[in-house]
């Protein structure tokens, strides 16, 4: 168990709806990052948080948003869903932002999300 | 851009057999982390061996052990004595120091499959 707990593990929506995946990073970890992997694929960097603020963008379609509260859970909203969105969501957490030593990122179980 | 590929799309070993999963990576800084990722059937990502860029001594855990090689931009990874339950898929990733944060690059993964 990383510490890293993402809901829900599945769901199931059609095209055209809007969905929220929610992830709860370990305990002290301030920097929480969205990343997907479509079928067989690597992963994608999608967005990083950190202590509330987005620090890091990468190839995230302008259709998701995401934001980090204030207790540090993040969410990941996808809207306007297409086919091509399915694919496994994973949020992992690391305790630093982007600098020191401390680079150990720990990813949640996932959540599979499947558009049809 | 920062890369990371792996050229063996899949691999299969015998039981009890050694078998080494190939990573190179393209970057231009001095100070970076390396890691290598198993995925299981579960989708869960964990965490096999991570590999500090400035440290000349090459990580080793248990049955896993790595062969880093910064000039030439190689981070292999090798697996003795497989056993059943390393069938997986395995990815290598990078921290991308030019942007200031912890984001890994992921390559696309090799699928190893470990025969009784």
């Amino acid at each position: 168990d990383s510490g890293v707990t993402q809901t829900p593990k599945h769901l199931i929506t059609a095209t055209g709806q809007r969905v929220t995946l929610r992830c709860s990073p370990r305990s002290g970890d301030l920097s929480v990052y969205w990343y997907q992997q479509s079928l067989d694929q690597g992963l994608q960097f999608l967005i990083q948080y950190y202590n509330g603020e987005e620090r890091a963008k990468g190839n995230i379609l302008e259709r998701f948003s995401a934001q980090q509260f204030p207790d540090l859970h993040s969410e990941l909203n996808l809207s306007s869903l297409e086919l091509g969105d399915s694919a496994l969501y994973f949020c992992a957490s690391s305790v630093g932002a982007g600098q020191g030593a401390n680079t150990e990122a720990f990813f949640g179980q996932g959540t599979r999300l499947t558009v049809v | 851009a920062q890369t990371v590929t792996q050229s063996q799309p899949e691999m299969s070993v015998q039981e009890a057999e050694t078998v080494t999963l190939s990573c190179t990576y393209d970057t231009s800084e001095s100070n970076y982390y390396l890691f290598w990722y198993k995925q299981p059937p579960s989708r869960q990502m964990i965490l096999v061996i991570r590999q500090e860029a400035y440290k000349q001594q090459n990580a080793t855990e248990n049955r896993f052990s790595v062969n880093f090689q910064k000039a030439a931009k190689s981070f292999s990874l090798k697996i003795s004595d497989s056993q059943l339950g390393d069938t997986a898929m395995y990815f290598c990733a990078s921290t991308d120091p030019t942007s200031g944060t912890y984001k890994y690059i992921f390559g696309t993964g090799t699928r190893l499959k470990v025969l009784a």
